[in-house]
């Protein structure tokens, strides 16, 4: 069956750096695209971006330009967010979600399990 | 960017009962809608695509409709199982934004 399997979560200081990942499994890793979505506590969900898992190509929305890096490791059907230089704001969860693109539409149909970052000093 | 107007923030119904939730687009998106049910500490789930194409799995008291810039989502016959946060979200343009969410509660 499909899955994304996030990392665990990370408690880190401001300043600090963060790198967490997404496995999938169940599919072919380079058929879809995959998302990343922030949600910080109690608040709704945030579109940060995502990368063309076949190229590795990155887009970022504008809120998410400069510390924060999507990469792959396409052998390994990873996909990886990078966030540098951590500031408070930061502490939220962090999705992974795969896109599905129909013949009119896309959608994101799986969805990781979410990974904490908490940015504390 | 394409703005998400979400209503009612929170709903409080009973059991059995029918529901309908709104989202509001800033601009024509084309039947563009998601809709996605997130459960307390869990991932949110797809529900809904095209605006009225139910995903596989979602029980058919789920329903969404709409087109242009007003969308809704429907829910008959309440369930326990059905309270959580409900989001929609545009994917017709980058960045693809979310609605602000409406928690649905058991009267």
């Amino acid at each position: 069956q499909i899955q994304l399997v996030q990392s665990g979560p990370e408690l880190k200081k401001p300043g600090e750096s963060v790198k967490i990942s997404c496995k999938a499994s169940g599919y072919t890793f380079t058929d879809y695209a995959m998302h990343w979505v922030k949600q910080a506590p109690g608040k709704g969900l945030k579109w940060m971006g995502w990368i063309n898992t076949y190229t590795g190509k990155p887009t970022y929305a504008d809120d998410f330009k400069g510390r924060f890096v999507f990469s792959l490791e396409a052998s390994a059907s990873t996909a990886n967010l990078q966030i540098s230089n951590l500031k408070n704001e930061d502490t939220a969860t962090y999705f992974c979600a795969r896109e599905t693109m129909g013949i009119t539409t896309s959608y994101f149909d799986y969805w990781g399990q979410g990974v904490m970052v908490t940015v504390s000093s | 960017d394409i703005q998400m107007t979400q209503s009612p923030a929170s709903l409080s119904a009973s059991l059995g009962e029918t529901v309908t939730i709104e989202c509001l687009a800033s601009e024509d998106i084309y039947s563009n809608l998601a809709w996605y049910q997130q459960k307390p500490g869990k991932s949110p789930q797809l529900l809904i695509y095209y605006a009225n194409s139910l995903n596989d799995g979602v029980p058919s008291r789920f329903s969404g409709s709409g087109s242009g810039t007003q969308y809704s989502l429907k829910i008959n016959s309440l369930q326990s199982e059905d309270v959580s946060i409900y989001f929609c979200q545009q994917n017709y343009d980058s960045p693809y934004t979310f609605g602000a969410g409406t928690k649905l509660e058991l009267k």
